[in-house]
């Protein structure tokens, strides 16, 4: 069965300085892998995603991820955060063979980015 | 852009009561779901459907059930709310297991 797990609940970081945020994932077959963004009381927005071919994947405000298949790992890393970025962010998995498109969440990581 | 519309922000209901979340997508998407959301608890799945009429359990399906007449229209149901199901819902789409999109969610307090 598939699952992710988000190793940090909350990263406190101060302004302009760099962040990862952790994702490892299980899973027994092939898999697309998303990052979502949720800012205070809003939905979820795709901040980016990996389904194939380049293991880089960059969102358009500075974010981005690496596939590691050895390692099973999705992180999500920027040199610099701004005020802005303060946010809960989940990482989610979708098996790409046969999928109706559903997603598993991990459990979030808030992000606090302070001045 | 796709939108999703949960018509309900904000509710507060009675225990006992019958309660619908309604939501629409406007992208002819063939898959729309609910998740539950908890702090703590990430989200979790509730239901999922593929097809009008047609349904699938997620994770969490008890104490609920959807409805899909339409397409673009999927609901959720409380058929008796109680205090455990305060929560927030989000409704979601997606065509044929590309990018989910989400609505903006609707918090409910069951007093």
């Amino acid at each position: 069965a598939q699952s992710v797990t988000q190793l940090d609940s909350q990263v406190p970081v101060f302004e302009e300085a760099p962040v990862e945020l952790r994702c490892n994932y299980s899973s027994s077959v092939s898999v697309y892998l998303f990052w979502y963004v949720q800012y205070p009381n809003q939905g979820l927005q795709l901040l980016l995603k990996y389904l194939s071919g380049s293991t880089l994947v960059e969102s358009i405000n500075g974010f981005e991820a690496e596939f590691n298949k050895s390692q099973t790992s999705f992180h999500l890393r920027k040199p610099s955060v701004h005020i802005s970025d303060t946010a809960e962010y989940f990482c989610a998995v979708s098996e790409s063979a046969g999928s109706q498109g559903n997603l598993i969440f991990g459990k979030g990581t808030k992000l606090s980015v302070k001045p | 852009d796709v939108k999703v519309t949960q018509s309900s922000r904000y509710l507060v209901k009675r225990t006992g009561e019958k309660v619908f979340l309604e939501c629409v997508q406007d992208m002819d998407h063939e898959n729309m779901f609910w998740y539950r959301q908890d702090p703590g608890l990430g989200l979790r799945l509730i239901y999922f459907s593929y097809d009008v009429k047609m349904k699938e359990k997620g994770d969490i399906p008890e104490g609920y059930s959807v409805s899909r007449e339409k397409k673009e229209r999927f609901s959720l149901i409380l058929e008796s709310a109680s205090t455990n199901q305060t929560s927030m819902y989000l409704c979601a789409s997606s065509w044929r297991g590309n990018t989910i999109y989400f609505g903006e969610g609707s918090w409910l307090t069951v007093v």
